[in-house]
């Protein structure tokens, strides 16, 4: 147990429809990673959140958007989900620059 | 750009073997490498992590090594059991601005051990 959790465990959603996973970061941790993970593959760096401000991000279009609130819990929001969207997406916290932890994932499937 | 490569990508073996795997990295320049294991459908748990400035780690039946220098990393498990069967991956955390915020992972070895 990494002490990470993430709201839904599974989600289905349609093309079009916008969604929002929640992340809940370790004690301590100030940072917060998200990525997704297509099947069979490794996860692909989405962004990373410090201290509620957004300081890094991977190869993912504006739609992909986040938050992370003073207590360091984060949500990860997707608009216009297309069918590639389907993943399984992970987010992570650490203490900045140390190891991180990850949580279970949510399963997100866009029909 | 750091490509993360995982050689071999599955891997079948009985029972009480020792075996390694393999991670190549494309950019030296890391500021550490971590080995995780996933489970089917299930999040990473992390395993070990070697800093740059380190050659390896160990945890009970596990060892990493690290030559940066090369960009190779293994992953040497002793006495595989049936437990130990998941995909492992590895992760590359860059030293560069902006690389530094992202870890970079290979597609992982699916590790099957038999009974």
């Amino acid at each position: 147990e990494t002490g990470v959790t993430q709201s839904p465990t599974h989600l289905i959603k349609t093309r079009g429809q916008q969604v929002t996973l929640r992340c809940s970061s370790q004690s301590g941790h100030n940072t917060v990673s998200w990525y997704q993970q297509a099947l069979g593959q490794g996860p692909q760096f989405i962004f990373q959140y410090y201290r509620e401000e957004e300081n890094g991000r991977g190869n993912f279009p504006p739609r992909f958007s986040g938050l992370q609130f003073p207590n360091y819990s984060s949500e990860l929001n997707v608009n216009a989900l297309e069918l590639d969207d389907s993943a399984l997406y992970l987010c992570a916290s650490a203490i900045q620059g140390a190891a991180q932890y990850f949580g279970p994932g949510t399963r997100l499937t866009v029909l | 750009k750091q490509e993360v490569t995982q050689i071999p990508a599955a891997l079948s073996v009985p029972e009480g073997e020792n075996l390694v795997l393999n991670c190549s990295f494309t950019d030296s320049a890391i500021y550490n490498l971590q080995w995780f294991r996933q489970d089917p459908g299930k999040g990473l748990t992390s395993l070990l992590l070697i800093q740059s400035s380190q050659r390896e780690q160990t945890s009970g039946r596990l060892n990493a090594s690290l030559d940066k220098s090369s960009g190779r990393s293994t992953l040497y498990i002793a006495a595989s059991q049936p437990g130990d069967s998941a995909t492992y991956l590895c992760a590359v955390r860059g030293a560069k601005d902006g690389s530094a915020r992202q870890l970079t992972f290979g597609s992982g070895t699916q590790l099957t051990v038999l009974p």
